[in-house]
């Protein structure tokens, strides 16, 4: 059964440095989201991305954030210049036209240090 | 802005005990799902039910839409249950994203 998949599985940076989250959504989805869960806390919504242009973001999607298709596959969140705040577990979800139901990868756990 | 609870926030059951989570939404939703964070963090799909009933092994959920609420069945509870129960939902606006609920931590015991 086709997944959503997202890699690195865990990446530990530097406070400053810039990150890049990667993610495959299943093949035939064209509706791409990102979701944000801060340790011990429920799980928030960033943003979602459909037909190359984000369609909805959070108020924590600000400028430190954004998101690329840069290929027919991949599906990327970068931070620019990570804080410490910004430590969680990131889901990367996708969604086929037409229907409802989300599937989401098995996350990143991004730690800043 | 919609607000989803859960409840109980915790319970721990010994193993092969049954159990009924709930979650509340204040407003119409389009879709709902279930989740199971497992201790790695992984968000497992357990159910995508806007409505109606479905039954999976030893899980099944029941959303009553008209009422704001969904109930998730745990029977026979075994401890690789153990972990984080998730219920999301998005509302009739059409934006498709997901507002999680607060969660149940559910603890399974040997």
């Amino acid at each position: 059964e086709p997944e959503v998949t997202q890699t690195p599985s865990h990446q530990v940076t530097q406070m400053g440095q810039e990150v890049i989250l990667r993610c495959v959504p299943i093949s035939n989805h064209l509706y791409f989201y990102w979701y944000r869960q801060i340790l011990g806390q429920k799980v928030e919504f960033l943003v979602s991305f459909y037909n190359n242009e984000i369609s909805e973001k959070s108020e924590i999607f600000d400028d430190q954030f954004s998101v690329e298709r840069p290929d027919g596959s991949n599906f990327t969140l970068k931070i620019r210049s990570t804080k410490l705040e910004d430590s969680a577990m990131y889901f990367c979800a996708s969604r086929k036209w037409g229907y409802n139901e989300q599937f989401f990868g098995p996350g990143t756990r991004l730690t800043v240090l | 802005g919609i607000q989803v609870e859960q409840s109980p926030p915790d319970l721990i059951l010994q193993e092969g005990a049954n159990s009924t989570l709930r979650c509340n939404f204040s407003d119409s939703v389009n879709n709902l799902q279930w989740f199971h964070q497992n201790p790695w963090g992984q968000l497992i799909n357990l159910f995508y039910i806007p409505s109606g009933t479905k039954q999976n092994g030893r899980l099944s959920a029941t959303t009553v839409a008209t009422e704001r609420y969904s109930l998730l069945y745990i029977s026979s509870s075994q401890t690789t249950d153990s972990g984080v129960y998730f219920c999301a939902v998005d509302t009739t606006s059409g934006t498709y994203k997901y507002i999680f609920g607060t969660g149940t931590r559910l603890k399974v015991l040997a």
